[in-house]
């Protein structure tokens, strides 16, 4: 079964530094989604991603954020100047067809960020 | 925005006894979604609920969709300790997922 792949699977980074997480959403699927859960709480949405531009975003995802889609596969998520609440697991997403929001979604096994 | 309470936040049973966890919204919602993340896992999607009244079993697991679609709930019969993990309600809106606090489940066998 087609899946979406994230590295790394953990990221330690010192404070201020910049961090890129990647992924590799299903290939037909359309739209593509971070999210980040902070330890023990609920997975809580960044920002999705169709046709090559934002189409929605968070609160969360302010101007320290950027998602790229550099290619045909790989998305990336971008955090400049990382602070230490940044520190969670990010979990990328994807979904197939139209109105993304209504369709299942399928999760990546996730980047856990660290933040020294 | 749309937001979904669900309770409640922490379930313990014995292995064989049921379990249910609960969604609930203020405002109507035109879907909800269920997912289940075993623990250092990722979520992984269950059902899509979009019918008022609406109701679906798979195996053990049954879901409803109250007749307002304000609610919906998830209950597990038998309970295994493969049922173990977090099960999260999350409301499906135009380009995101809106997900519940989530009930985590575990299991004395």
């Amino acid at each position: 079964e087609p899946e979406v792949t994230q590295t790394p699977s953990h990221q330690v980074t010192q404070m201020g530094q910049e961090v890129i997480l990647r992924c590799v959403p299903i290939s037909n699927h359309l739209y593509f989604y971070w999210y980040r859960q902070i330890l023990g709480q609920k997975v809580e949405f960044l920002v999705s991603f169709y046709n090559n531009e934002i189409s929605e975003k968070s609160e969360i995802f302010d101007d320290q954020f950027s998602v790229e889609r550099p290619d045909g596969s790989n998305f990336t998520l971008k955090i400049r100047s990382t602070k230490l609440e940044d520190s969670a697991m990010y979990f990328c997403a994807s979904s197939e067809g139209t109105g993304g929001g209504n369709q299942p979604q399928h999760f990546g096994d996730g980047t856990r960020l660290s933040i020294l | 925005g749309q937001q979904v309470m669900q309770i409640p936040q922490y379930q313990h049973v014995q292995e064989g006894e049921d379990f249910t966890t609960y969604c609930n919204s203020s405002t109507t919602l035109s879907n909800i979604q269920w997912y289940k993340q075993r623990p250092g896992g990722h979520p992984v999607f269950l059902i899509q609920l979009v019918k008022s009244g609406e109701v679906k079993k798979q195996k053990r697991l049954t879901f409803q969709f109250g007749e307002a679609k304000k609610n919906s709930s998830l209950h597990i019969t038998a309970t295994q300790t493969t049922d173990v993990g977090t099960y999260f309600c999350a409301l499906g809106g135009a380009q995101k997922l809106v997900f519940g606090q989530g009930t985590r489940l575990t299991i004395n066998p």
